[in-house]
């Protein structure tokens, strides 16, 4: 039974670069989320998928921010041009819910570090 | 908006010893879930406790319980036997009940546990 996974774990960007993340949720987990996680801080929600459906955007992600879930699996997150004030962890996180039902605990991925020189 | 305030940044507790982390939270709402979580150094966030706030019954799970008091809108984690092995970054976070899944979480109690 393995759990969230995250690639890569530590990323190094220069300014004005993209980047992508992937996150791998638990299996048949059938929602997802990403967070942000700067330093000395709790995360920040920005993005919530129900299967592949993104049901929820933070006004945190910003129009160089793009997050999708193609076929309800695994999601990428994309940061296009790149900037210092981006650099923190991104963590994302995986439940199993039901219906209209909420409330599902998260279960979280190792994260990965972004650095943006 | 929820918010969710964490008032003490660090705390210290000897091996074998009981802690007690603080955490309020601000919501007109009426259903919500309320999770603590656990973050070692450079280690993925685990989940420690959860509680429904519809349940007058405080969780607990082996050595950690809450005291989930709803009117005062506060939901403190005790720690009981303290490990080394406790020793991390506790959050405390929110959740409302309705349509919207996100976690809001405070800023976090860093808990050093001593021998």
């Amino acid at each position: 039974d393995t759990g969230v996974s995250q690639n890569p774990r530590h990323k190094i960007t220069k300014r004005g670069q993209n980047v992508t993340f992937r996150c791998d949720p638990i299996s048949e987990h059938n929602r997802l989320y990403w967070y942000r996680q700067t330093l000395g801080q709790g995360p920040e929600f920005l993005t919530y998928f129900q299967n592949e459906a993104q049901l929820e955007k933070s006004r945190l992600l910003s129009d160089r921010f793009s997050a999708e879930r193609p076929k309800g699996s695994f999601s990428t997150l994309e940061i296009q041009r790149t900037e210092q004030g981006d650099s923190a962890m991104y963590l994302c996180a995986s439940s199993l819910g039901s219906g209209g039902s909420y409330g599902d605990t998260q279960y979280f991925g190792p994260g990965t570090r972004l650095t943006v020189l | 908006a929820q918010t969710v305030t964490q008032s003490q940044p660090e705390m210290s507790v000897q091996e074998a010893e009981t802690v007690t982390l603080s955490c309020t939270y601000d919501t007109s709402e009426n259903n919500y879930y309320l999770f603590w979580y656990k973050q070692p150094p450079s280690r993925q966030m685990i989940l420690v406790i959860r509680q429904e706030a519809y349940k007058q019954q405080n969780a607990t799970e082996n050595r950690f319980s809450v005291n989930f008091q709803k009117a005062a809108k506060s939901f403190s984690l005790k720690i009981s036997d303290s490990q080394l092995g406790d020793t991390a970054m506790y959050f405390c976070a929110f959740m409302f009940g309705g349509t919207a899944s996100k976690l809001t979480f405070g800023t976090g109690t860093r808990l050093q546990v001593t021998l």
